[in-house]
């Protein structure tokens, strides 16, 4: 059984289109998080959740919006995509914020044409 | 600002050889220093996550010391193995914001 699983792994899309990414958790975690990788492969927190309240929102563009339905889901939409939005975005959750470590998932890679 | 680094930032190591890398934080105020391994085309996959000065971690081959008071931790790997090789990345978390602080990771090939 996948930990974290996100959906879709690649993603490839016309610019000014509206897409979302799936995440789902079945570790019990109360935390999720969405992080983006960019250009220089740094990984840069973009939302956490934790017991479906955001609590981390790091100067994202309000075109990207976190909805979480429910603990074990945390989703990701984005609306009229720019070029500058292609990237790896990854999910992960944790039992707790602090000092307990993360479980990522395998990453959505997307591509705006 | 916060600032994480990593040195060096790459590393080719002989098959049977031992090497260490650091990653360098903030001493102040420091709450836990995560490390993680991350293979091409996987996800990062949490190696330790050590929170208290003087901490020595294992894990097989690997091991990690941190030092909070002057702001920097070692992996160490033991005997290099070709599935070793990976991008080893730090993150550090303070005790007054949440949000991990990633280092841009170390990335080490093991050469046959």
């Amino acid at each position: 059984d996948t930990a974290v699983s996100q959906t879709p792994k690649y993603l490839v899309t016309q610019m000014g289109n509206d897409k979302s990414i799936k995440c789902e958790q079945n570790l019990g975690h109360d935390t999720m998080y969405w992080y983006k990788q960019d250009s220089k492969k740094f990984l840069k927190i973009m939302f956490s959740y934790n017991n479906k309240e955001l609590i981390i929102n790091e100067t994202v563009p309000n075109r990207f919006s976190p909805k979480s339905p429910d603990k074990a889901h945390l989703n990701l939409h984005i609306n009229s995509l720019e070029l500058g939005d292609s990237a790896v975005y990854f999910c992960a959750s944790s039992q707790e914020q602090g000092n307990e470590k993360l479980f990522f998932g395998s990453g959505t890679q997307l591509s705006v044409l | 600002i916060l600032n994480v680094e990593q040195s060096p930032q790459s590393l080719h190591v002989q098959e049977g050889d031992s090497t260490n890398f650091t990653c360098s934080f903030p001493s102040s105020n420091f709450y836990a220093l995560h490390w993680y391994r991350w293979e091409t085309a996987k996800s990062p996959e949490a190696l330790f996550v050590m929170t208290l000065n003087g901490d020595e971690k294992k894990k097989g081959r690997i091991s990690a010391t941190l030092n909070t008071k002057e702001g920097y931790s070692y992996l160490y790997i033991k005997g290099s193995q070709p599935e070793d090789s990976a991008t080893y990345l730090c993150a550090f978390r303070s005790g007054s914001n949440y949000q991990l602080i990633w280092g841009a990771g170390t990335k080490l090939i093991i050469k046959p």
